[in-house]
């Protein structure tokens, strides 16, 4: 059974900071790509971040380009969201999802999501 | 960006009868060397993630009743339920994974009548 458990989400307070993790079970998950994608609340879906099956490439929403940076360790099946310099704009349910090598393909597998509230 | 729009916003359709929601992207998201639809549907329940429904434009994921179906080319497409049932009540978005930024519909939020 292929499994995402997002965690890390919380209260910080605006200009703040924060690491959002992913861990993924069920599927050889150093043969795909990952992504992270938010939800405010009430509101509809925002692609964020993508990082590819071995790490060596990463594409961002200009939204939060220069602030957060995806990685991933396919030793812990792990993926990550740093945030950094956060905004209210940036409180969301954001979620990881399994896509494929390639940007370029649909998301298969999606987690729970993780809640993060900025806010003073 | 391409820009994903979806109508109508919402939609009510009585239990067995056919609901439809269109998607239009502001560029063509057919790869012509490939001849496929860069383009996804998702359906999302209240507290829930979104689920994959169908992918380029008209295959259905595995699992997905085939009552959902998706059709459609280029920057026209269109989401169909072909006798709805209660456990069909969601929110349903359209995603282009064409290009980068990856961009989704607005969303359509489908009731019983």
């Amino acid at each position: 059974q292929v499994h995402l458990v997002e965690s890390g989400g919380g209260v910080v307070q605006p200009g703040g900071s924060l690491r959002l993790s992913c861990e993924a079970s069920g599927f050889r998950f150093s043969g795909f790509g990952m992504h992270w994608v938010r939800q405010a609340p009430g509101k509809g879906l925002e692609w964020v971040a993508f990082v590819s099956h071995d790490g060596t490439n990463e594409d961002y929403a200009d939204s939060v380009k220069g602030r957060f940076a995806i990685s991933r360790d396919n030793s812990e099946n792990t993926v990550y969201l740093q945030m950094n310099s956060l905004g209210t704009d940036d409180s969301a349910l954001y979620f990881c999802a399994k896509g494929e090598v390639v940007l370029s393909s649909p998301f298969d597998v999606w987690g729970q999501g993780t809640t993060v509230t900025v806010s003073s | 960006d391409i820009v994903m729009t979806q109508s109508p916003d919402s939609l009510a359709v009585s239990l067995g009868e056919r609901a439809t929601i269109n998607c239009k992207s502001s560029q063509s998201v057919l790869h012509t060397y490939t001849n496929k639809n860069f383009l996804v549907w998702y359906q999302q329940k209240p507290g829930q993630p979104p689920r994959m429904l169908i992918y380029w434009a008209s295959t259905r994921e595995s699992g997905v009743p085939d009552r959902f179906s998706g059709s459609g080319s280029g920057t026209d497409f269109t989401l169909t339920i072909s006798s709805l049932q209660a456990e069909d009540v969601a929110v349903y978005y359209c995603q282009q994974y064409y290009t980068s930024p990856i961009t989704f519909g607005q969303g359509t939020r489908l009731e019983i009548k």
